[in-house]
């Protein structure tokens, strides 16, 4: 089985201040992990995937997400948020081998003017 | 490149009366296709995948249905709505291999009057 969870369900910052979002995931195999960001009332738009190789991965708009494997996570962050950053933000876990994709509950960021 | 599409993108119905959604994918063959069910904090829950033609997999028991009579459309259905069915649809298709992330189409609220 595999799981995925987010425990902060809202965070609030600052424009310009960092962010850190975090997710925590659970398998007995290897695993695929994603961030997902969601727009009010639209579908879910893959941000940045860990596959394999570097640990480290980045978005093209400035997140970026490290994979620990031994605290098993995968935070997302960025140095510098911007308004148009306030989303809702999808971590999923997809293990290898498995046609299924776990989705955690989402944080809602919210960017402060 | 491909192209997800799912209609209509918001639904009124009565308690008891029939559904069905539609989601087609462009531009790739075979895809892996799946139906969400979104509720507010509670994540993605995942109710339909296929990996094929009439190939359907249930993951939650209820009053809903999923049909894949072409290799790139996929259909949610149900006989008689009840109110809980309330919520945002979500299709998502992914190609074969599971390290492919998914791809969302831009969902469909359902409302039950």
């Amino acid at each position: 089985a595999q799981s995925v969870t987010q425990l902060d369900s809202q965070v609030p910052v600052f424009e310009e201040a960092p962010v850190e979002l975090r997710c925590n995931y659970s398998s007995s195999v290897s695993v695929y992990l994603f961030w997902y960001v969601q727009y009010p009332n639209q579908g879910l738009q893959l941000l940045l995937k860990y596959l394999s190789g570097s640990t480290l991965v980045e978005s093209i708009n400035g997140f970026e997400a490290e994979f620990n494997k031994s605290q098993t996570s995968f935070h997302l962050r960025k140095p510098s948020v911007h308004i148009s950053d306030t989303a809702e933000y999808f971590c999923a876990v997809r293990s290898v081998g498995y046609q299924k994709v776990t989705f955690g509950t989402g944080t809602k960021l919210q960017v402060i003017p | 490149s491909q192209t997800i599409h799912q209609w209509p993108a918001t639904l009124v119905q009565p308690v008891g009366s029939p559904l069905s959604l539609e989601c087609t994918v462009e531009g790739t063959s075979n895809p892996n296709l799946y139906w969400y069910r979104q509720a507010a904090g509670r994540g993605l829950q995942l109710l339909f995948y296929s990996v094929g033609i009439g190939q359907i997999s249930s993951e939650v028991p209820q009053n809903l249905s999923a049909s894949r009579p072409q290799d790139r459309q996929f259909i949610l259905s149900s006989k008689k709505l009840l109110l809980s069915d309330s919520g945002f649809y979500l299709c998502a298709w992914t190609q074969g291999g599971s390290n492919q992330p998914q791809h969302f189409g831009d969902g469909t609220r359902l409302s039950i009057l």
